[in-house]
């Protein structure tokens, strides 16, 4: 079955930076691009960008453009999402999603998330 | 960016009842439009893609519908496990854009 599971809880400091990762099984992960999407406390969902797992182009979102960075390791079917300079208003759950092979960008499974929390 | 304007923004009801949410696109996004359904503490889930194309495994109570931007789901009679939060998605245009939400809670 699909599976995208997700690195554990991180607390990090404000300036510093996190990665997050989503190990992905049960599927030909070359196949489907992931996206990432985050929930701050009390927010709603709010997409961040997404990569092409088999060859690692990237989309992000204007408000994350040069302050995220997204990779892709295709020999351990991992999706990497790394974000710099955190402030406190990036506490969040950050969740990865799997993306359709016809419906691109329509977000079929999604990974358990990762809770950021960022305080001095 | 494309803004997509969920209402109500909650919305108290009982098991058994038939109950629709809409939400309205700024601009032309075509049939792309999905929705997902969110409980705390689990991952969002997928439940309509393509407007009314119903995801695997989710019960046929739920469906969705499109009148020019103007998007709706139903769901056609409440269960316990309904209860929830909705959001709606555009996957048009980058970047993609979600509704604010719907917390439907049980009356």
């Amino acid at each position: 079955q699909v599976q995208l599971v997700q690195s554990g809880v991180d607390v990090k400091k404000p300036g510093a930076s996190v990665k997050v990762s989503c190990k992905a099984s049960g599927y030909s992960f070359s196949s489907h691009g992931i996206s990432w999407v985050r929930q701050a406390p009390g927010e709603g969902l709010e997409w961040m960008g997404r990569i092409t797992t088999y060859n690692g182009d990237t989309n992000y979102a204007q408000k994350f453009q040069g302050r995220v960075t997204m990779t892709t390791d295709t020999s351990a079917s991992t999706v990497y999402m790394e974000m710099r300079s955190l402030r406190s208003d990036d506490t969040a759950m950050y969740y990865c999603a799997r993306e359709t092979e016809l419906e691109v960008l329509f977000l079929d499974f999604w990974g358990q998330g990762t809770l950021v929390t960022v305080s001095s | 960016d494309i803004q997509m304007t969920q209402s109500p923004s909650s919305l108290s009801a009982s098991v058994g009842d038939r109950v629709t949410i809409t939400c309205r696109a700024s601009q032309g996004i075509s049939r792309f439009l999905a929705w997902y359904q969110h409980k705390p503490g689990e991952a969002p889930k997928s439940l309509i893609f393509a407007t009314s194309s119903l995801q695997s495994g989710v019960p046929s109570r739920f469906s969705g519908s499109r009148s020019g931007t103007d998007f709706t789901l139903t769901i056609s009679s409440l269960q316990p496990e309904d209860f929830a939060t909705y959001y709606c998605q555009q996957y048009n245009t980058y970047p993609i854009t979600f509704g604010q939400g719907t917390r439907l809670e049980i009356k």
